[in-house]
């Protein structure tokens, strides 16, 4: 069955420097995979997604994704972080041939000045 | 409606009591999600439908879930005799597969705070 793993529960950076939050997925075939955030008392919003075209793929907010299927990896990076960026940042795998999108238990980023 | 509407926004009650929670899909959207996200957790899944047909339920914890959308449009998520450990955030997303069949995208609401007491 297919699954994510967030290996950090959170991160904390300073304003400027990378991000990186990974993630992990599980799959017995080539996934789909997502990047989804959710800010403060807000609803999930979609930030990036791979559906086997390229794999490197860029998203909004200058936020992108390597999918490395050696790895079995999908890691979330942005260059420079800024202060809106910090949220709840959720790993998504969807079952292919269904629709069952299973979320990861997410990792929280803190920008901090 | 411009984006997916879920009422109530909060709602608390007693151990024991009936809820039901509203989602309101983007108009137009054919597949309709129901997740649950406790405090500090990612989103669960729950049931979905396309159209008015249930897909998927196998992420229903037990018989006092329930879910229905006899329209294609509206649903309706129900939990009887509710206990305490079922409190928690209830989100509804809503989208459209493309011409292969496949949903690229979720659009959530901002979910349906369930407390109870």
């Amino acid at each position: 069955a297919q699954s994510v793993t967030q290996l950090d529960s959170h991160v904390s950076v300073s304003e400027g420097t990378p991000v990186l939050l990974r993630c992990n997925y599980s799959s017995s075939y080539s996934p789909s995979l997502f990047w989804y955030v959710q800010h403060p008392n807000k609803g999930l919003q979609l930030l990036l997604k791979y559906t086997s075209a390229a794999t490197l793929v860029k998203g909004i907010n200058g936020f992108e994704a390597e999918f490395k299927k050696s790895e079995t990896s999908f890691h979330l990076t942005k260059p420079s972080a800024h202060m809106s960026d910090a949220a709840e940042y959720f790993c998504v795998v969807r079952r292919n041939y269904g629709q069952n999108f299973v979320f990861g238990p997410g990792t929280r980023l803190s920008v901090l000045p | 409606g411009a984006g997916v509407s879920q009422s109530p926004r909060y709602k608390v009650t007693k151990r024991g009591q009936d809820v039901a929670l509203r989602c309101d899909p983007i108009s137009g959207h054919v597949s309709l999600y129901w997740y649950r996200q406790a405090l500090g957790q990612g989103p669960e899944f729950l049931t979905y439908f396309n159209y008015e047909a249930q897909q998927d339920k196998s992420g229903l914890p037990n018989d006092r879930f329930s879910a229905e959308r006899p329209e294609g449009s509206i649903s309706t998520l129900t939990i009887q005799r509710t206990e305490q450990r079922d409190s928690a955030m209830y989100r509804c997303a809503s989208s459209s597969p493309d011409r292969g069949g496949l949903i690229f995208e979720l659009f959530f609401g901002e979910g349906s705070r369930l407390t109870v007491l």
